[in-house]
């Protein structure tokens, strides 16, 4: 049990339309960051939040964006969805200096 | 700028026998090291993880990893595979102070009855 709640687990979306992915944390973790797993691959850094302001981003376009709320919640949002952003996206907390803990991910399918 | 290599996509053992998947690092800082385990269609247990202390890690489920700066190495080992243990495994590392990693491409572990 690592805390870290992702919704919904599974959804299929149409090319062009728009996600909000959820992710809840433990109390404290003020440091959440995303991942974007393709199938076959490793885990891919698309940004981090820390304290609700983006601190980093990995290699990934500005229609994915993020918020982080004060209530140790977040959300990934993707726009004009591609069918290459078909994937498992990952959320994980952290509270700096410490481990960090992954959620259980959520399954996108683009079609 | 931190990568992991890891060599090997798929490696088969049979029950008890050694397990070795390999992870080799490039990190322009002293790295953070960490071995995750992923299960079908589930999200990624920290097996252990490398923060500077003893060089020989031990983690959870009997594994465990030695890194060693002078081959920029951290091989995850156990010494006895259990049918449990078939699941992907991915080496990752991070900058110190930083919070997101850098994953390899994962290393598929079948075991062998």
């Amino acid at each position: 049990e690592t805390g870290v709640t992702q919704s919904p687990t599974h959804l299929i979306k149409t090319r062009g339309q728009q996600v909000t992915l959820r992710c809840s944390s433990q109390s404290g973790h003020n440091t959440v960051s995303w991942y974007q797993q393709a199938l076959g691959q490793g885990p891919q850094f698309i940004f981090q939040y820390y304290r609700e302001e983006e601190n980093g981003r990995g290699n990934f376009p500005p229609r994915f964006s993020g918020l982080q709320f004060p209530n140790y919640s977040s959300e990934l949002n993707v726009n004009a969805l591609e069918l290459d952003d078909s994937a498992l996206y990952l959320c994980a907390s952290t509270r700096p200096g410490n481990t960090i803990y992954f959620g259980e991910g959520s399954w996108l399918t683009v079609v | 700028a931190q990568s992991v290599t890891q060599l090997g996509s798929h490696v088969s053992v049979s029950e008890g026998a050694l397990v070795l998947l390999r992870c080799n690092y490039s990190s322009s800082v002293p790295p953070y090291l960490f071995w995750y385990v992923q299960y079908p269609n589930q999200g990624l247990q920290l097996l252990l993880k490398y923060t500077s202390a003893a060089t020989l890690v031990k983690g959870i489920n009997g594994f465990e990893a030695e890194f060693k700066k002078s081959e920029t190495s951290f091989h995850l080992t156990k010494p006895s595979a259990h049918m449990s243990d078939a699941a992907e495994y991915f080496c990752a590392v991070s900058d110190r102070g930083a919070n997101n990693l850098f994953f390899g491409t994962g290393t598929r572990l079948t075991v062998i009855p």
